[in-house]
């Protein structure tokens, strides 16, 4: 059973362009969890999606990010413009859909992005 | 506002002693606590929980601790071994299952041979 799948591992974009991280979930699992851990410090959460709909974004920017989990596909996280301070490791991480129960978070390798 | 802490960044302990974690949270709202471990360029490994209701759980070498009225969870692993050497995080969440996970700073635990 494959565990979450991130790509890429790492990415350089120069400042103005856009970054596209992608996520595929653990097989089974419906929700998506978006994660940003700037360097010595802890995972800071962004935004929580399921199929088709963002559930919680209360911890995106409000400008120049965007994520979206559609019907088909993986998960992806959209950064425009990129700015130095964007650079950072970006988690992904994903859960079951069991409802009325705790639900761990399984994460990914992570995207580092470096804006240069 | 920090609701997750961390307060000591790293730990070093003797191979096959005691290391013991500590975090504290400020939000009561919190109701399921986790422990995860990353190590460098990979990312967390989820280790133990325990839920709200329960004082203490268990998992082979992994104990965590929960007070409530302290606001303050303990990771307990015993025997420590040199592959327990990693950063370990703990981790909150409250109230409906699919919520969002706040996390601490995190504390670099260095098992030394």
């Amino acid at each position: 059973n494959a565990g979450v799948m991130q790509n890429p591992r790492h990415l350089v974009r120069r400042r103005g362009q856009e970054a596209r991280l992608r996520c595929s979930p653990m097989k089974g699992h419906s929700h998506v969890y978006w994660y940003r851990q700037l360097p010595e410090e802890g995972l800071k959460f962004m935004v929580y999606l399921q199929k088709e709909n963002i559930i919680d974004e209360s911890g995106m920017p409000k400008e120049r990010f965007s994520a979206e989990f559609p019907k088909e596909g993986p998960s992806i996280l959209r950064i425009q413009q990129v700015v130095r301070g964007d650079s950072a490791a970006y988690f992904c991480a994903s859960s079951p859909n069991r409802m009325g129960a705790k639900n761990i978070q399984y994460f990914g390798a992570g995207t580092r992005l470096s804006v240069l | 506002d920090q609701q997750v802490k961390q307060n000591s960044p790293s730990l070093s302990v003797q191979e096959g002693r005691i290391s013991i974690l500590n975090c504290d949270y400020t939000n009561s709202m919190f109701d399921y606590f986790l422990w995860y471990k990353k190590y460098p360029a990979e990312g967390p490994t989820f280790l133990i929980s325990i839920s709200s209701i329960k004082d203490k759980n268990e998992d082979g070498r992994f104990t965590v601790f929960l007070n409530k009225s302290a606001k303050h969870l303990s990771l307990h692993i015993v025997p420590s071994q040199p592959g327990d050497s990693a950063v370990y995080f703990c981790a909150a969440s409250a109230g409906a299952a699919g919520n969002k996970l706040t996390f601490g700073g995190g504390t670099r635990v260095l098992v030394k041979p």
